[in-house]
């Protein structure tokens, strides 16, 4: 069955340092990808698409890897400052009505 | 605010209540989606519209729950004899539907408890 697998656990990282978020999937062949940010009691909020024949896209702080031999896309957040702390959720998209599926989020702890 | 709205924002009910939940789009999209969310998870697909027409519907909604968009703008979630598994936020998000990718830009939801 279809699978998007993301870090259940929370990860906290010092600011100014780089965060990285993974998002492995399995039984999956999407035409593309995106992250949003999500904070509590809101709806996600879109960050950043790539497409299955990019590798990298870059946005200001954040850069999106994608690797569709491995089946996996790694989400950066580069100099990271506490407003950065959030629940990050990769989406997967496919189909004629570009279906979106997305994981279960990673929560991002950026500490002064 | 140009955004997408959903009403109300919050829902208590008792167990056996019907609830009905409002989306307002962004007012040029044409496609609108509505999502279940229960803590600790990604929101999950139950539904979408393109304009009027309901294209696609989940297995997770069963028979106890409806979604209409009469004339293609606004739309609604109707829950019929609510249980406590149905608990959650509701999302709603809307999309403009190209000929390219589309970005889905989601209201705020509607948190749903019941009792």
């Amino acid at each position: 069955s279809q699978k998007i697998e993301q870090n259940s656990e929370a990860l906290n990282i010092q600011e100014g340092k780089t965060a990285t978020l993974t998002c492995n999937y399995t039984n999956y062949s999407p035409a593309y990808l995106q992250w949003y940010r999500q904070d509590p009691g809101r709806g996600p909020v879109f960050l950043l698409l790539i497409r299955e024949n990019e590798k990298e896209k870059r946005k200001e702080r954040l850069k999106v890897t994608f690797d569709t031999t491995l089946k996996q896309s790694l989400f950066h957040i580069t100099a990271s400052q506490p407003a950065d702390s959030a629940t990050y959720l990769c989406a997967l998209v496919s189909g004629g009505y570009q279906k979106v599926t997305f994981g279960t989020g990673t929560k991002l702890q950026v500490i002064p | 605010d140009t955004g997408v709205s959903q009403n109300p924002r919050h829902k208590i009910t008792k167990r056996g209540q019907n609830v009905t939940f409002r989306c307002d789009p962004i007012s040029e999209h044409n496609r609108l989606y509505w999502y279940r969310q229960t803590l600790g998870q990604g929101p999950e697909f139950l539904t979408y519209f393109q304009n009027e027409a309901q294209l696609e519907k989940s297995r997770l909604l069963s028979d106890r729950f409806s979604a209409e968009r009469p004339k293609g703008s606004f739309s609604t979630l109707e829950i019929q004899r609510t249980e406590q598994g149905d608990s959650a936020m509701y999302l709603c998000a809307s999309s403009l539907r190209t000929s390219g990718e589309e970005t889905q830009y989601f209201g705020p939801g509607t948190r749903l408890l019941v009792l």
